[in-house]
């Protein structure tokens, strides 16, 4: 069966530093792979999305994520990372075919002034 | 554009009374619905999804159903509320195979 894993609950990064959320996937299959952003009392915001072609995704925000076959890994990235970055993030996989996603459990990242 | 929308936004409702969420989409047809809850601002369950009109999977069997009565209309329903339906109820759509979007979901209280 298709899951993620996101193993940290909390990342917490001062503000100019990079950061880095971590997820891990595990499907049959090619997976499609995405990340979102929530605010608190909001619905999620769509980042970023691989589906196939270069490993290195750019999003919104300034947002990045690489993938990693080998690794089966799908790291969210920012390279100076902003107090408004504060938000609880999740990441997602589908495998290849109209099926829903399936989400991690979140991280919630903490940027520190 | 597309755009997706939810109502109420928050609802408190007694135990035992009755529940329906609405959530409609904007700016495309034939999308795929879907609603999740979110309990304590942590993980999302999916609850149900939909293909195409009168067509729903039920992915947890539980106090609550959904009907999509128009391509673009999907509403959650309960007979009567348990203190555990309590959450954020989030809607969302998608098209073909790219990402889903979400709306701005409801804040249900349950008393």
């Amino acid at each position: 069966a298709q899951s993620v894993a996101q193993p940290e609950d909390q990342v917490n990064v001062a503000e100019g530093n990079p950061l880095t959320v971590k997820c891990t996937y595990s499907v049959s299959g090619n997976p499609y792979l995405f990340w979102y952003v929530q605010y608190p009392n909001r619905g999620l915001q769509f980042l970023l999305k691989y589906i196939t072609g270069d490993n290195l995704v750019k999003g919104s925000y300034g947002f990045e994520a690489e993938f990693n076959k080998s690794q089966t890994s799908f790291h969210l990235k920012k390279p100076s990372a902003l107090v408004s970055d504060s938000a609880l993030y999740f990441c997602a996989v589908r495998p290849s075919g109209n099926t829903p996603l399936v989400f991690g459990k979140g991280t919630r990242l903490s940027v520190i002034a | 554009s597309q755009t997706i929308h939810q109502w109420p936004a928050t609802l408190v409702q007694p135990v035992g009374s009755p529940l329906s969420l609405e959530c409609t989409v904007e700016g495309t047809s034939n999308p795929n619905l879907y609603w999740y809850r979110q309990a304590a601002g942590r993980g999302l369950q999916l609850l149900f999804y939909s293909v195409g009109i009168g067509q729903i999977s039920s992915e947890v069997p539980q106090n609550l159903s959904a009907s999509r009565p128009q391509d673009r209309q999907f509403i959650l329903s309960s007979k009567k509320l348990l203190l555990s339906d309590s959450g954020f109820y989030l809607c969302a759509w998608k098209r073909g195979h790219d990402e889903q979007y979400f709306g701005p979901g409801t804040r249900l209280t349950v008393t």
